[in-house]
């Protein structure tokens, strides 16, 4: 099946900083999402993003799906953008369904 | 509704006994679906519906899960007889379906953390 890789796994940051976290799949794919999941288990969507840039607010994301990878950018950051970020693709199944394959994350802590 | 609601929050069996899950996707969308997250970072689908047909469960435990979304009734997802590995946060999504923009997107719900003892 196809392969989902995040990078770095974990990442320390003071508050102000600018990180970049990766997500590469070995596949081609239908769709790609971005989720922060905050420490308190909540999954939230940040970017549906199968392709090309999408910015909201402090947070940016790019998809080069030729190049089957994508990246989350996050400026200014804060003590409050600190959890797991998760990249998940979207692949089709046998029966014609589709399915999130889910990378495992890159932990993120923002230091006052 | 406007979010997945999944109930309940948290759920303690001992090995061995029954654990049902409930989820209500958000009003309108046609496709749920439910992940198992272990170990903090590690999500594995479970199964689809359209509606309230299955539509893809290559990812149940057949021989102890079972799930259902019958019409005007929250989805459910069963565990006969719970094992210790079964310990994980069960998390239900649901997406619209129809045709338009992002229609793929999963929206999830807050999860459900089963401890089996």
């Amino acid at each position: 099946g196809i392969q989902v890789e995040q990078s770095p796994p974990d990442l320390i940051l003071q508050e102000g900083a600018n990180s970049t976290l990766r997500c590469n799949f070995s596949d081609s794919v239908n769709n790609l999402q971005w989720f922060h999941q905050n420490p308190w288990g909540q999954l939230i969507n940040l970017f549906y993003i199968p392709s090309g840039t999408k910015q909201n607010g402090r947070l940016s994301a790019t998809t080069v799906a030729t190049e089957r990878y994508s990246l989350l950018y996050i400026s200014s950051s804060q003590t409050t953008d600190s959890g797991v970020y998760f990249c998940a693709v979207e692949v089709s199944t046998q029966g014609g369904s589709e399915k999130l394959v889910f990378g495992k994350g890159t932990k993120l802590t923002v230091n006052p | 509704g406007e979010e997945v609601a999944q109930t309940p929050k948290h759920l303690v069996r001992g090995e061995g006994q029954k654990a049902k899950l409930y989820c209500a996707p958000i009003k309108g969308h046609s496709y749920v679906f439910w992940y198992q997250q272990v170990l903090k970072n590690e999500f594995k689908f479970l199964i689809s519906f359209q509606n309230e047909n299955v539509f893809d469960e290559t990812g149940m435990p057949k021989e102890r899960f079972s799930a259902k979304c019958l019409p005007n009734s929250p989805c459910s997802l069963e565990i006969q007889a719970t094992k210790l590995e079964d310990s994980a946060v069960y998390f239900c999504a649901s997406s619209p379906g129809s045709t338009g923009v992002d229609t793929d997107t999963q929206y999830f719900g807050p999860g459900t953390r089963l401890t089996v003892l």
